[in-house]
């Protein structure tokens, strides 16, 4: 089967930087995801990692190390807007499969 | 990004009643729709995997004589949950993917639907 461990809480101070860190472990592998959600809303997409390294997007990047099986998702210059749930996710198959999640991550900003 | 919408996006039903959730991709076919459920506070977990013009697939132990899916048309996906119970209070959330070209490990999840069953 597959699984995802990522911290299940994190609080940290408007415009500090904070890292969630992911951890899977799954029969194959397609790439690593990140999404976030705010209480009630959607999921929304913020990065994927196919191949090992350092994705930017703005103020938020993410990484993947393939032989460790580990992905981070970093945020910088926090904003209260920030607070939220953040999930990775992967797809252990190719092609037009679903993402499996991990448990999520609720971020807290506080000023 | 790619549109999906969900309809309704709030529902409160009597138990016994059932309700159905409609998922449309806005500006792209999707061949592939998935359909999860998130409880409060918990995580996104897949309920089925929609298919266009054949039967859904069902994640084990979800029961699909109370589940129903129908991907009618390459824009349009429905779940029907039949003799709804109160444990079936839930946030639903459909999702899209338009496949490879359409960008790896993106899928497109529409805004949900929360179901209250009273």
């Amino acid at each position: 089967g597959q699984s995802l461990e990522q911290p299940s809480e994190v609080t940290a101070v408007e415009g500090a930087i904070v890292q969630i860190n992911c951890t899977y472990q799954t029969s194959g592998f397609y790439g690593l995801s990140w999404y976030q959600q705010h209480d009630g809303g959607a999921p929304t997409f913020l990065s994927y990692n196919a191949l090992d390294g350092l994705e930017e997007t703005g103020r938020f990047s993410s990484f993947l190390s393939r032989s460790d099986s580990y992905g981070y998702l970093l945020l910088q210059e926090l904003q209260m807007k920030d607070s939220a749930s953040y999930f990775c996710a992967v797809r252990d198959r190719g092609g037009n499969t679903p993402l499996v999640f991990g448990k999520g991550t609720r971020l807290s900003v506080i000023a | 990004g790619a549109v999906v919408s969900q309809h309704p996006s709030r529902v409160i039903c009597k138990s016994g009643t059932s309700v159905k959730i409609e998922c449309r991709s806005l500006d792209f076919q999707a061949t592939t729709m998935f359909w999860y459920r998130q409880f409060p506070k918990k995580s996104l977990m897949l309920m089925a995997t929609s298919n266009e013009g054949s039967k859904a697939t069902y994640e084990q132990g979800v029961e699909k004589d109370k589940f129903l899916i129908n991907h009618a048309s390459l824009t349009l996906s429905t779940l029907t949950v039949t003799s709804a119970h109160p444990e079936d209070s839930s946030f639903y959330i459909c999702s899209a993917s338009r496949g490879l070209a359409g960008g790896v490990g993106e899928q497109f999840f529409g805004p949900g639907t929360r179901l209250t069953v009273l």
